[in-house]
């Protein structure tokens, strides 16, 4: 089945050290976004990415890093910069229509829960 | 700053009933779409519904629809005989359609549907 993979589901690290958390999708999408909720809160934009080796800083991007070698894959990185990273991280990819030259809706991963102690 | 509001943080609806949530957003962009997520306590987002600014026609799908009022900014969701599953935070956003095309959130309203 096609769909958007994040992994693992629940991420416990140590204060100071860096941490990668893993999106993948299988459904040709071209773009993908990494998205923080913290509790009671809508979703803010860390990171998106529109093509391969290509990606942009959302609203909150200290203390995170991203890649995009691949069309499947958009790993994050939470550094040591990051003040606060314990929340939840959700993953979302769109499709890119040729004909109407922009992306379509987001689908989501079932999203990371990161606790940092 | 291009904001979304969803001013009611928690709404309630008795079973089979009908509720409306509200939205305002704030852009002064004329192409966008706008969306509202449903977040049930598994935390995935799943896709309710959109519209697409240029269109006057409202968007509906099955018990879901919406009042878009594009000069007024306003995007309200109608969720017609409520279910139980419907009990979830729900999200209003919307996506400018240029080369960046990132979703904007507002801050949620929790529906709790009652039995």
């Amino acid at each position: 089945d096609g769909g958007i993979t994040q992994s693992p589901k629940y991420l416990f690290r140590k204060e100071g050290q860096n941490v990668t958390l893993s999106c993948e999708q299988n459904l040709n999408h071209d773009a993908m976004y990494w998205y923080r909720q913290d509790p009671g809160q809508g979703l803010r934009l860390i990171y998106y990415s529109q093509i391969v080796n290509d990606f942009q800083k959302g609203d909150i991007a200290e203390g995170y890093s991203v890649s995009r070698e691949k069309k499947e894959s958009f790993p994050l990185t939470v550094t040591s910069a990051q003040k606060n990273p314990t929340a939840f991280y959700l993953c979302a990819s769109s499709r890119w229509d040729k004909v109407r030259s922009m992306n379509t809706e987001a689908f989501f991963g079932q999203g990371t829960r990161l606790t940092v102690v | 700053a291009q904001t979304v509001t969803q001013s009611q943080p928690e709404m309630s609806v008795q079973e089979a009933e009908t509720v409306t949530l509200s939205c305002t957003y704030d852009t002064s962009e004329s192409d966008y779409y706008l969306f509202w997520y449903k977040q049930p306590p598994s935390r995935q987002m799943i896709l309710v519904i959109r519209q697409e600014a240029y269109k006057q026609q409202n968007a509906t799908e099955n018990r879901f629809s919406v009042n878009f009022q594009k000069a007024a900014k306003s995007f309200s969701l109608k969720i017609s005989d409520s279910q139980l599953g419907d009990a979830a935070m729900y999200f209003c956003a919307y996506r400018i359609n240029n080369a960046g095309n990132m979703l904007t959130f507002g801050g949620g309203t929790r529906l709790m549907v009652k039995p």
